[in-house]
């Protein structure tokens, strides 16, 4: 059974660009969840989506977005990129919203923003 | 104020010793999640509990509502255990949002 696939693993872009992320959740899976890591602030939660729509959101700036896609496959989008956005962007996926059983992450993608 | 507080920050254990890492919180919680971190960054969940205690082999976890308190046992521990264990905490109503605790940094040796 394939797991949580993250792509890119790694990205370096510009202060000023923005960048999009992907993350295709293990088959059957319909919840997809978002998390930043730095080393600062450590894990925190970005948004959630389930059925295509969002569902719930952190306390990240509107430049931080993403969507769902009918197959629970996601996106992020991060515009305007930022010096401190650089990051290890995690995503997770689950059967269903506050799902105990099941939840697995994916290796992340490391965002370098220079 | 952090809703997840975590201790110890880092602990080192000789191979074999029993381990506990503690975690307290202050939200409300439907569930607590136990995270496994390795090197390079990979994220493993161990436990999703919301009351009493599970096993996994030699990880134990055990959660008291009343007193907001959680721990994560390790007996037998082994280097391959090394790693960064993070709590989380999962508030009602909440789906999949988690406030994260700040991890404790576990190094066993040889």
């Amino acid at each position: 059974k394939a797991g949580v696939t993250q792509t890119p693993r790694y990205l370096i872009k510009t202060r000023g660009q923005q960048v999009t992320l992907s993350c295709s959740p293990i088959s059957g899976h319909r919840s997809v969840s978002w998390y930043q890591q730095t080393p600062g602030q450590g894990l925190q939660f970005l948004f959630e989506y389930f059925s295509e729509t969002q569902r719930n959101k952190g306390n990240f700036p509107g430049r931080f977005s993403g969507r769902q896609f009918s197959n629970s496959r996601s996106e992020m989008n991060v515009s305007t990129l930022e010096l401190g956005d650089s990051a290890l962007y995690l995503c997770a996926s689950s059967p269903y919203r506050g799902s105990v059983n099941g939840y697995t992450f994916g290796s992340g993608t490391r965002l370098t923003v220079v | 104020k952090n809703e997840v507080e975590q201790s110890p920050q880092n602990l080192t254990a000789q191979e074999g010793e029993f381990i506990t890492i503690n975690c307290s919180y202050s939200v409300g919680i439907s569930a607590l999640h136990w995270l496994q971190q390795h090197p390079g960054g990979g994220i493993v969940s161990l436990f999703m509990l919301s009351s009493g205690k599970k096993k996994h082999g030699r990880l134990i976890a055990t959660i008291n509502i009343q007193e907001k308190h959680s721990s994560l046992h390790i007996t037998a521990s082994h280097p391959r255990d090394s790693a960064v264990y993070i709590c989380a905490a999962r508030p009602p109503n909440t789906g999949n949002q988690f406030y994260f605790g700040t991890g404790t940094s576990l190094t066993v040796i040889p």
